[in-house]
Parts: structure tokens; C-alpha cells; sequence
């Protein structure tokens, strides 16, 4: 079955790193795109970035532009998010979603959570 | 990049069909069929309910139906259950490769 796990989360302090990772497995990896939501504690969804299949388009939220770099090992069968310049805002669980026919994330991962804070 | 606006709350008593609005505008909800909508129960991931506004995952109930008339697109559940109290969320592409979610409608059966 379609099976998506994200690890990587902790708490950091602003300014600094951080690197996500989502596993799949179930899934031809390689011929989906796959997309990286957050959610704040107590908020609502939030979309974060999206790498195409082959992983030559990567589209990000105006939010995270320049600071989060979206990437994808398929001989690992791995997505990435690197976060750099930390803000208390980037606060949430962040979930990897494959990518559906239209845009829509059909399979989620548990998620794992990132607290930015001193 | 403003997000899709949806009611806080809806309610509605079992057996009873309830809808939840989703409102964006013509760049996103009015321009592509590519809505979706998600089922969050609390501590749980978010699980795809309907695509492509009206599309339903194998494995979702046929009590579930979504449509879309102009900006707004609407979720529709009928024969309400005590396990359809979740929040639900709406999701549009919004062109220029970004992707939009509105604020999310907390669904309680009475």
C-alpha cells in the first residue's frame, strides 16, 4: 500500500536549518510529483512547495521562496525539504502528499512537526 | 496568494445533509476544475474526500459529492454520520504553479 513517512522534525532555533525527509514506498516513486503542507498548531493548511516527477520543476509559496529548497532522491525513493533562515512562523507539521492527476494530494504522510524557537 | 474562503462551521444532525461552500475567484476556484477537498480529524493526517470537483477516491462514500458553480465549489454531505465530524478543507490550483487551501470548515454533527 501507498505509504508515506516523514522524519527530520525537532525544534530549532530561528535563523537556523533544518532538513525533512519523506519516504515512500507502495509507489513507483519516480512518476509522481509530490508536494510539502504545513500546518501551524491550531491552523489551517498550507501549502508549501511541489516538485514535478523528474524533478527539473520545483514551484514554491511566496512565504518560503528563497529560504526552503524542495528536492527528490528516486534511488532512495526520498523527497527533501530544506529549510533555511528558520522564522517562529515556519512553526507546524509539515506532510508530504504524492501528487494526483490535478493537483490534489491523494496520499498523505502522518507528518512531523518543526518548532522554531529560542 | 490569498486562500479560499470557506465557512468557520457547519453543523447538522444524522441522517440530515449538510454543505460547506468554498469561495475563491476566477484565477483559481473559477478558472480550473482542479478542486479538491480533505478530511482532517484531530492529530490525524488530512485525507483526500473528493478531486477535480467532483471526484470521488475509491474507498470514499457516495454520501460525499462536490460541485462548483462559478468561484464557489461546494462539499455536500448526505446521510450525516457521527464519524463525519472532522474539519474539512477545500483546495484549488491557482495558476502560475501555486496551490491554494482555504481556512478550513469545521464540521459537527448534532
Amino acid at each position: 500500500q501507498v505509504q508515506l513517512v516523514e522524519s527530520g522534525g525537532g525544534v530549532v532555533q530561528p535563523g537556523r536549518s533544518l532538513r525533512l525527509s519523506c519516504a515512500a514506498s507502495g509507489f513507483t516513486f519516480s512518476a509522481y510529483s509530490i508536494h510539502w503542507v504545513r500546518q501551524a498548531p491550531g491552523k489551517g493548511l498550507d501549502w508549501v512547495a511541489v516538485i514535478s516527477k523528474d524533478g527539473n520543476n520545483k514551484y514554491y509559496a511566496d512565504s518560503v521562496k528563497g529560504r526552503f529548497t524542495i528536492s527528490r532522491d528516486d534511488s532512495k525513493n526520498t523527497l527533501y525539504l530544506q529549510m533555511n533562515s528558520l522564522r517562529a512562523e515556519d512553526t507546524a507539521v509539515y506532510y508530504c502528499a504524492r501528487v494526483g492527476s490535478g493537483w490534489h494530494g491523494d496520499y498523505w504522510g502522518q507528518g512531523t512537526l518543526v518548532t522554531v524557537s529560542s | 496568494q490569498s486562500a479560499l474562503t470557506q465557512p468557520p462551521s457547519a453543523s447538522g444532525s444524522p441522517g440530515q445533509s449538510v454543505t460547506i461552500s468554498c469561495t475563491g475567484t476566477s484565477s483559481d476556484v473559477g478558472g480550473y476544475n482542479y478542486v479538491s477537498w480533505y478530511q482532517q480529524h484531530p492529530g490525524k493526517a488530512p485525507k483526500l474526500m473528493i478531486y477535480e470537483v467532483n471526484k470521488r477516491p475509491s474507498g470514499v462514500p457516495d454520501r460525499f459529492s462536490g460541485s462548483k458553480s462559478g468561484n464557489t465549489a461546494s462539499l455536500t454531505v448526505s446521510g450525516l454520520q457521527a464519524e463525519d465530524e472532522a474539519v474539512f478543507y477545500c483546495a484549488s490550483y491557482a495558476g502560475g504553479n501555486i496551490f491554494l487551501f482555504g481556512g478550513g470548515t469545521k464540521l459537527t454533527v448534532l
